[in-house]
């Protein structure tokens, strides 16, 4: 099993909608979590964090749930350049000298239909 | 720009060709990370550092893979001999990586796309 995992998709929405998009990890360990933001060809743009339960900035909604192992992205009255893929990040440290490790899941394909 | 950067942007070679990626990432970060993404995939950690000490590496970085940080400032990952399979972009990444929340956060450079023939 990965150690993220994420609906591949793709996802196509109409314009104004709402979407949501799950993740799970799968390692307790996990500390912090991360939903970047990748458009083709592109490298990842951070989008939120998440480090307790959720965040929301704008239109973007980030819950975390970790008797469940899972995080969620709402996005509200989405638009065109909201097309992207989006990644699932968790993070955790994985030794008492500070080492840490970042897991992406492979994304989910959003794309915005006029 | 006070990004992370990263040179070449494109790089096409033959098989059996050494390749060398250079990366320069945001200058107050102590923490380097190299990643490698191939299509509909998302980016797999390959090594990192902590100023100019590499702390992890991957199991993905074979033997013909090595990456330095020597001032703990830009970094460098050289490919020996490339086979097709090592195709993909190669992202590298930088974080402030004080034992803080927040300071985790990896900002990511545009990649090197190499391509070998």
């Amino acid at each position: 099993r990965k150690e993220v995992e994420q609906d591949p998709g793709p996802f196509n929405v109409p314009e104004g909608a709402t979407v949501a998009f799950n993740c799970t990890y799968s390692n307790s360990a996990s500390q912090s979590f991360f939903w970047y933001r990748q458009d083709c060809r592109k490298e990842p743009k951070l989008l939120m964090s998440v480090y307790s339960s959720g965040n929301e900035d704008g239109r973007f909604t980030a819950q975390l749930n970790r008797a469940s192992q899972y995080i969620s992205l709402l996005i509200r009255d989405s638009k065109l350049s909201d097309s992207a893929t989006y990644l699932c990040v968790a993070h955790r440290i994985i030794s008492n000298f500070g080492n840490e490790k970042l897991t992406f899941g492979t994304g989910t394909r959003l794309t915005i239909i006029p | 720009d006070t990004g992370v950067s990263q040179n070449p942007r494109h790089k096409i070679t033959k098989r059996g060709q050494n390749v060398t990626f250079r990366c320069d990432p945001i200058s107050e970060h102590n923490r380097l990370y190299w990643y490698r993404q191939t299509l509909g995939q998302g980016p797999e950690f390959l090594t990192y550092f902590q100023n100019e000490a590499q702390l992890e590496k991957s199991r993905l970085l074979s033997d013909r893979f090595s990456a330095e940080r020597p001032k703990g400032s830009f970094s460098t990952l050289e490919i020996q001999r490339t086979e097709q399979g090592d195709s993909a972009m190669y992202l590298c990444a930088s974080s402030l990586g004080l034992v803080i929340e927040g300071t985790e956060t990896q900002y990511f450079g545009p990649g090197t796309r190499l391509l070998v023939l």
